[in-house]
């Protein structure tokens, strides 16, 4: 069965701190992994995607994610968090086949202390 | 602009009562998605359709029905049999074969929020 798994319902971090918001998956074939955020009473926004090549994938905003196939893992990843940075983020995978549905994971709450 | 657009944003049903939530997408994406968000539940998948005249269920689609008269429509009727309807709905669509693009990746509506009364 295909799935995604965010391990930590919230994550908190100092503002100036490195942030690393975990993401887990389970998917037949090759992968492809997405992350985007959501602000309160609002809809989610791309923040970027790994399809294939470089492991390093570079996103909005300043994040990163890092793929890992032999830990099946695609951990969300910015060197110094803003408060503003402070929202709930989700981790989907795409799944097989052509029918174009995206899987999420649960979320995680990230709050960025000053 | 472009872009993808729910009504209402908040929406109060009665018990026993059908209501529709509206999404219109000016995008001309051909794949939309209705999603449910439930707190610590992450979104769970209700109905999707690829093309006009055809949609799918998803992973939750009892007490909800869709059409897909038009590309850039596809509303969602929570109808009674649907016991706990209490949520946050959102809207999504993409273009079919997205998953291959670089940096593309579904476009949300801003949700609707439904409350029974």
């Amino acid at each position: 069965a295909q799935s995604v798994a965010q391990p930590e319902d919230q994550v908190n971090v100092a503002e100036g701190n490195p942030l690393t918001v975990k993401c887990t998956y389970s998917v037949s074939g090759n992968p492809y992994l997405f992350w985007y955020v959501q602000y309160p009473n609002r809809g989610l926004q791309f923040l970027l995607k790994y399809i294939t090549g470089d492991n390093l994938v570079k996103g909005s905003y300043g994040f990163e994610a890092e793929f890992n196939k032999s830990q099946t893992s695609f951990h969300l990843k910015k060197p110094s968090a803003l408060v503003s940075d402070s929202a709930l983020y989700f981790c989907a995978v795409r799944s097989s086949g052509n029918t174009g549905k995206l899987i999420f994971g649960q979320g995680t709450t990230l709050q960025v202390k000053p | 602009d472009g872009g993808i657009t729910q009504s209402p944003k908040y929406l109060f049903r009665k018990e026993g009562q059908n209501v529709t939530l509206s999404c219109e997408q000016n995008l001309n994406h051909d794949a939309m998605y209705w999603y449910r968000q439930d707190p610590g539940q992450g979104l769970r998948l209700i109905y999707y359709s690829q093309i006009v005249n055809d949609f799918q269920k998803g992973d939750i689609a009892e007490g909800y029905s869709v059409s897909r008269e038009k590309k850039e429509s596809f509303p969602l009727t929570v109808t009674s049999a649907q016991k706990n309807p209490t949520a946050f709905y959102l809207c999504a669509s993409s273009l079919v074969g997205f998953g291959s693009l670089p940096n593309y990746g579904y476009t949300f509506g801003s949700g609707t929020r439904l409350t029974v009364v």
